[in-house]
């Protein structure tokens, strides 16, 4: 049962336009998402979180939207670089401080320049 | 670098054979998390420890162990190893009994043959 579900395995985006990368949710009890980069041999790092308490965080180029009644959050990215090519990948949990991620199976970002 | 170190970085065994993981979590951090990425998988949460104790369970084998040192550090034990136990091993560490914004390590790729 895959409770988060990152349903493009990879996306092509040029250099200086806008990535948009989207993940669904199948919990209700899921209350605080994040979105985590990972480049080939190294882990994965924290990228952006969001609160179900709010439906949009901004850092930087990095904004996350949160759509609870469609159970949909999305990470755009403006404007795209080519470092940001990477593998992310999109977690949950049932209430923030819960020590158990759920994670989406990932999409590969390429930016072509 | 994110302050997790994971040894080995690979680790190439036969069937039926066991093994032993290592993690280091940055200085400071009382919890180790482990997850298992398989081929083209999301990160699957196996086991967390908080401060020497089990603190949460998830899709850990039977033939899998862990625990959580007196340092702190932390060792997942893979036993009776089967063709599909090759993944990458990941442990991540967060401050406190909770974490969502864990700390990755680099991951430790176990191939079985």
């Amino acid at each position: 049962d895959q409770q988060v579900k990152q349903n493009s395995p990879s996306l092509s985006v040029q250099e200086g336009r806008i990535s948009i990368l989207n993940c669904d949710y199948t919990n209700s009890m899921f209350d605080y998402f994040l979105w985590y980069k990972k480049y080939p041999a190294e882990g994965p790092t924290f990228l952006i979180s969001i609160s179900s308490i709010k439906d949009k965080n901004e850092d930087g180029r990095f904004t996350v939207f949160l759509n609870k009644s469609a159970k949909h959050l999305s990470l755009h990215i403006v404007p795209s670089q080519p470092g940001d090519s990477a593998v992310y990948f999109c977690a949950a949990s049932a209430f923030q401080g819960a020590q158990k991620l759920v994670f989406g199976q990932g999409t590969r970002l390429t930016i072509n320049p | 670098d994110s302050g997790v170190t994971q040894t080995p970085k690979h680790l190439i065994t036969a069937t039926g054979q066991r093994v032993t993981l290592r993690c280091s979590p940055r200085s400071g951090d009382l919890s180790v998390y482990w997850y298992q990425q398989s081929l083209d998988q999301g990160l699957q949460f196996l086991i967390q420890y908080y401060n020497g104790e089990e603190r949460a369970k998830g899709n850990i084998l039977e033939r899998f162990s862990a625990q959580q040192f007196p340092d702190l550090h932390s060792e997942l034990n893979l036993s009776s190893l089967e063709l599909g136990d090759s993944a990458l091993y990941f442990c991540a560490s967060s401050v406190a009994g909770w974490g969502n914004e864990q700390y990755f390590g680099p991951g430790t790729r176990l191939t079985v043959t």
